[in-house]
């Protein structure tokens, strides 16, 4: 059973704010919410990572609502570098973290 | 450095041969994992490290495959007599953990081609 289902693909145009959703229905209580970002021939970068609420930091912002079955990144005004894979991960504790096939996020000019 | 480091960056190597990937984690990180991506694909687990121990090893894809930690840095990842499917970018992530937040840092991969 997959612990979190993502888009595959989105595209957007520069200057627009990006949201993409994450669905883990079996989140367990000691999971975070945690984000990374990949560009090509780079490893997996984090971006950033919540437990309930909201987050916020220089990069993006997490919406996490209060059943925590789901969440989302959001990114303001992308532009062209942000053209990325997307990869959202529940993990907590000493589990073993693994990566599902991610969001890949494609900005048009 | 402040960073993870792996060599060799990129590895070319013909089929039949052994090969060793190395991984310098950050310094005061307990956990370290490995992963391979190949083209267009998500990240593989292949196996991970809490201090020297390898608690889960289930996603080595053979017993080709082998990796070792000492001294709770270092990690070599051993691949015998690899195969042309071996081919793939190997990633390491040096792992911290805060109470139950978990944090992965990567290195900038190994890319092994196998011919």
């Amino acid at each position: 059973l997959a612990k979190t289902t993502q888009p595959i693909s989105m595209d957007s145009y520069e200057g627009q704010e990006v949201n993409i959703t994450c669905s883990h229905n079996n989140i367990a209580t000691n999971d975070y919410i945690t984000w990374y970002q990949q560009f090509p021939s780079q490893g997996p970068r984090f971006i950033i990572q919540g437990y309930k609420t909201k987050v916020t930091n220089e990069v993006a912002s997490l919406f996490i609502p209060a059943d925590r079955k789901s969440s989302t990144l959001s990114l303001p005004r992308v532009s062209l570098s942000d053209t990325a894979v997307y990869y959202c991960l529940v993990v907590g504790g000493y589990q073993k973290v693994t990566f599902g096939t991610g969001t890949k996020l494609q900005v048009i000019p | 450095g402040a960073g993870v480091s792996q060599s060799p960056s990129n590895k070319v190597t013909e089929k039949g041969k052994d090969v060793e990937l190395r991984c310098d984690p950050i310094s005061g990180h307990t956990a370290l994992y490995w992963y391979r991506q190949s083209l267009g694909q998500g990240l593989e687990f292949l196996i991970y490290f809490q201090g020297n121990s390898a608690p889960d090893k289930s996603g080595l894809p053979s017993d080709r495959f082998s990796a070792e930690r000492t001294g709770g840095s270092v990690s070599t990842l051993t691949i015998q007599r690899t195969q042309q499917e071996d081919s793939a970018v190997y990633l390491c992530a040096s792992t911290r953990y805060r109470d139950r937040e978990v944090e992965q840092y990567f290195g900038p991969g190994t890319r092994l081609t196998v011919t």
